[in-house]
This record gives structure tokens, sequence and C-alpha cells, in this order.
């Protein structure tokens, strides 16, 4: 089983729409959470950190679930700009691997004009 | 600032040769991980160096090998290549060794490698 598993879509919304991605994540002892971006033939860069509180940064909402093991991220208001694979990541901050993070496969999502 | 820089950018190798992939982290940090994304995957985790010392290694072959140098840059190495290595390899830094806080990962760009 793998640790991160997500939908790989693929996503195609309008513009203004609101998606949704979710994950589901197989090690109860995780600590952190994250949602990356990745253009297409880019490097991943961080999107937010995901809280137990959940967590907002302008359109993108972050939901976790830790008794269902499960992370969320909602994107409002969907720009042409959001077009892009999101991969929801999970890391140990302690133990063997500590500093390691655990990639899902990614969600592409394309919003057209 | 310059932020973490990968060399080479891509390259072309075929079975059975060897490669090193070089990697500066963003200067201050401490910290340089290795990741393997294949096409349509996300990236998995190949070592993690802090402070010049293996600190973590994923589930790969003992042919990948990586040091850390004390200017904190680093070098993956890949031996016998197999047509299965064609990937995009990221290299990471953080500050530290955790990934909670402000200790977050920033990724270079990547080095693409094909292997024929």
């Amino acid at each position: 089983r793998k640790e991160v598993e997500q939908d790989p879509g693929p996503f195609n919304v309008p513009e203004g729409a609101t998606v949704a991605f979710n994950c589901t994540y197989s090690n109860s002892a995780s600590q952190s959470f994250f949602w990356y971006r990745q253009d297409c033939r880019k490097e991943p860069k961080l999107l937010m950190s995901v809280y137990s509180s959940g967590n907002e940064d302008g359109r993108f909402t972050a939901q976790l679930n830790r008794a269902s093991q499960y992370i969320s991220l909602l994107i409002r208001d969907s720009k042409l700009s959001d077009s892009a694979t999101y991969l929801c990541v999970v890391a140990s901050d302690r133990g063997s691997t500590l500093g390691r993070l655990y990639f899902g496969r990614g969600t592409q999502l394309t919003v057209w004009p | 600032d310059a932020g973490v820089t990968q060399s080479p950018t891509h390259l072309i190798k075929t079975r059975g040769q060897h490669v090193t992939l070089r990697c500066s982290p963003i200067s201050g940090h401490k910290s340089v991980s290795w990741y393997q994304q294949v096409l349509g995957q996300g990236p998995q985790f190949i070592f993690q160096y802090y402070e010049k010392e293996e600190r973590g290694r994923g589930n790969f072959p003992d042919r990948f090998s990586a040091r850390q140098f004390p200017n904190y840059s680093s070098e993956l190495n890949v031996n016998a290549l197999l047509l299965g290595d064609s990937a995009l390899y990221l290299c990471a830094s953080s500050l530290a060794q955790g990934n909670s806080g402000a200790n977050v990962l920033t990724f270079g760009a990547g080095s693409r490698l094909t292997v024929l």
C-alpha cells in the first residue's frame, strides 16, 4: 500500500469554478502535511502547509482529518494560472524517517477560459 | 538569493553507464535530500544528508549512492544505469533535518536523465 494515495484526475474546470482534491495517507504517525504545486516539467513548490484546525490562504483552503487520515485542498474561483499538478505530501518529524517527505502521485488540474 | 541549483539540467546516457548529478543548497541550509520522479508519479525519496552524514535512505538499490561535502553541496551517483532510471532527479535543501515549522524543503529545478 502506498504511503499517500491521490486521485490522479485529470480535473478540467472552467474559470471561476470551485474544485476539491483529496488524499489519504497510511501512516498514522505522520506529523506534517503539505500541498505542493508542480507545473509541467518544473520542480514542486510548496503551496501551503496543512494544520489540524484547517487553514486558508486566499482562495485555497486545506483541511486535515487525522482520525480518517484524510487531507483535502479546496480551490475557489479557479484561475487559468491554477492549472498545474497538485501533490499531497506527508512527513514524519521523528524517528528513522525524520525529514523524509512522502508524495502522492499528484492530481492534474486544467482550468479553461 | 540563489535557490537550490542542480547540474546538469538534462543528460542522456546509455544502459550500463554511470552518472553523477550535482546540487548546491540554499546558502545556510545544511540538509540536502534527493528524490526521483518518474513520469506520471510523485517524487520518491532516495537519500537525505545532514551535516555531511547520511541520515536517511529510501528503497533504492546500492547502485545509488550520494555524499555531502563540507560546503554542504551534494552529489548523487548512479552506477550501471537501467532504462528504468530515466527520471527527473530532484535535490531539495532545508535548514535542518525535520519538516515542521519554518524548516521546509525547497526544491531545485532538477536534472532530467534519459537512459537509452
